[in-house]
């Protein structure tokens, strides 16, 4: 039972490249969510979603984007990255009966 | 707007030593507390959920205790296996599911 699944595990961007994180879970959880985390700033939500096809802004938006176009995944893009977005990058599926279960993280270092 | 402190940022604790670490919150309504354990370089691990005030839940060492502002989590005769940042976390009451809101983490290291 592989949980939640963060692929790559690390990635290394010049400014201006493009990247697509994936996330998958094999629980068949409705919600599915994005967060960074940095050093002093705690989790802060980028983009969730409460269900297939379905996509909404959280606390720090800008400059990503995602998609669910299947209920196992959630796929954050980054179309032009900055140095600000290095970041560690976790995603995370619940239900209405589950808590929150995190994957082990995308560590992105944007140069 | 729904905010979660923690306190404090990093506890050094000798092996037996116990303590506790808080969590204060302001919430619209409170649908569930939550308590993490991070390890370093994995995701967060659920540890707990509390739901109202006066609810109580223990797991080994842990003990979390919620009142209407604020959560503790109580360690007794911690371990070094117990070292970790502990995360504490809010969701708020809603017609549809509203996403977490975490605190910034005690970091917590246990000595020998």
């Amino acid at each position: 039972n592989a949980g939640v699944t963060q692929t790559p595990k690390f990635r290394v961007l010049k400014t201006g490249q493009s990247m697509t994180l994936l996330c998958a879970q094999d629980m068949n959880h409705e919600y599915m969510y994005w967060y960074r985390q940095d050093p002093g700033m705690g989790l802060r939500l980028i983009h969730y979603s409460v269900g297939e096809g379905t996509t909404a802004k959280g606390e720090v938006p800008d400059g990503y984007n995602v998609s669910r176009l299947k209920k196992q995944n959630f796929l954050l893009g980054l179309e032009s990255a900055a140095p600000s977005q290095t970041s560690v990058y976790f995603c995370a599926s619940s239900s209405q009966r589950s808590p929150l279960h995190f994957g082990n993280g995308t560590r992105l270092t944007v140069t | 707007e729904d905010q979660v402190t923690q306190s404090p940022e990093a506890l050094r604790l000798q092996e037996g030593e116990s303590s506790s670490l808080n969590c204060s919150y302001t919430v619209s309504g409170l649908r569930g507390l939550f308590w993490y354990r991070q390890d370093p370089g994995k995701g967060p691990e659920f540890l707990f959920t509390l739901y109202s005030a006066g609810e109580e839940k223990e797991k080994e060492r842990l003990k979390a205790t919620l009142t209407k502002k604020e959560s503790f989590l109580h360690i007794t005769a911690p371990k070094p296996e117990d070292s970790a940042t502990y995360l504490c976390a809010v969701q708020a009451y809603d017609s549809g599911n509203t996403p977490l809101v975490f605190g910034k983490g005690t970091r917590l290291s246990v000595i020998a």
